[in-house]
C-alpha cells in the first residue's frame, strides 16, 4: 500500500528566509507522479508543484523547488524568500492510477 | 475556464436528513474525484469516475453514501441519511489531457463544509 507520512505538524520561518518541509512515502511502484499542495485558511486546493518519478532533476516553480530523492522516497519542498502569504497548510501526495494520497499536512507560519 | 465549481459551499443540516453535494469539473477534463476532509482522517478519496464511469468507490464509507456522475459536467454525492459524523469538508477534483501542462494534474473545487448537527 503507498502511504505518505509529512512528519512535521507544525513548522514556522521568518519572512523572507528559507523553510524545508519534509515528505517521504512508501511504494513499490517505478513510474508515479508527487505533488505538493497549498491549502490557506479558505480552504482551496492549490498546487504548488508536482515532479515526476522518472525525472531525475528536481522541479522548479519560482521560490518554490523540492528535493526529490528517489531512492530514499524522499521529496521535500523548499521555500525561498518565505511570504506572509505562504501561510497555510501544505499537503504532500502521491497519485498511481489516477488517484491522490494525501500526508497529514504540515501548517507552515510566516513570522513578518 | 471558471475552474471545478461546488455547491452548495456550506450546508447545516439535521441528523437523518438527505443531503446532496454537487460538482461541475473543469470543460473538458474526463477524470472526477470525490475526497472528504477531517481532522482526525485527513483527505481521503471517496470515489473515483473516469468518463462518467465509476473506477474506485473502495473508499466510500457505507451504503449511505452514493455518487452519481449522469453527464461529463455534472456529479453529486449524496448521503442518505446524514450522522453527526458525517461533518467534513467535502472536495470535488478533476483532472484531463487538456494540455500537456496539465496532464495528471487534479484541479480542486473550494469544497462544500457539511456540518450535520
Amino acid at each position: 500500500a503507498q502511504t505518505v507520512t509529512q512528519s512535521q505538524p507544525e513548522m514556522s520561518v521568518q519572512e523572507a528566509e528559507t523553510v524545508t518541509l519534509s515528505c517521504t512515502y512508501d511504494t513499490s511502484e517505478s513510474d508515479y507522479y508527487l505533488f505538493w499542495y497549498k491549502q490557506p485558511p479558505s480552504r482551496q486546493m492549490i498546487l504548488v508543484i508536482r515532479q515526476e518519478a522518472y525525472k531525475q532533476q528536481n522541479a522548479t516553480e519560482n521560490r518554490f523547488s523540492v528535493n526529490f530523492q528517489k531512492a530514499a522516497k524522499s521529496f521535500s519542498l523548499k521555500i525561498s524568500d518565505s511570504q506572509l502569504g505562504d501561510a497555510a497548510m501544505y499537503f504532500c501526495a502521491y497519485r498511481r492510477e489516477g488517484k491522490l494520497i494525501f500526508g497529514q499536512g504540515t501548517e507552515l507560519s510566516v513570522k513578518p | 475556464d471558471a475552474g471545478v465549481i461546488q455547491s452548495p459551499r456550506h450546508e447545516v443540516t439535521e441528523m437523518g436528513q438527505e443531503v446532496t453535494l454537487r460538482c461541475k469539473p473543469i470543460s473538458g477534463h474526463n477524470s472526477l474525484f470525490w475526497y472528504r476532509q477531517t481532522m482526525m482522517r485527513g483527505l481521503e478519496l471517496l470515489i473515483y469516475f473516469n468518463n462518467n464511469v465509476p473506477i474506485d468507490d473502495s473508499g466510500m464509507p457505507e451504503d449511505r453514501f452514493s455518487a452519481k456522475m449522469p453527464n461529463a459536467s455534472f456529479s453529486t454525492l449524496k448521503i442518505q441519511p446524514s450522522e453527526p459524523r458525517d461533518s467534513a469538508v467535502y472536495f470535488c477534483a478533476s483532472t484531463g489531457r487538456t494540455s500537456p501542462l496539465a496532464k495528471n494534474i487534479q484541479y480542486f473545487g473550494a469544497g462544500t463544509r457539511l456540518s450535520v448537527l
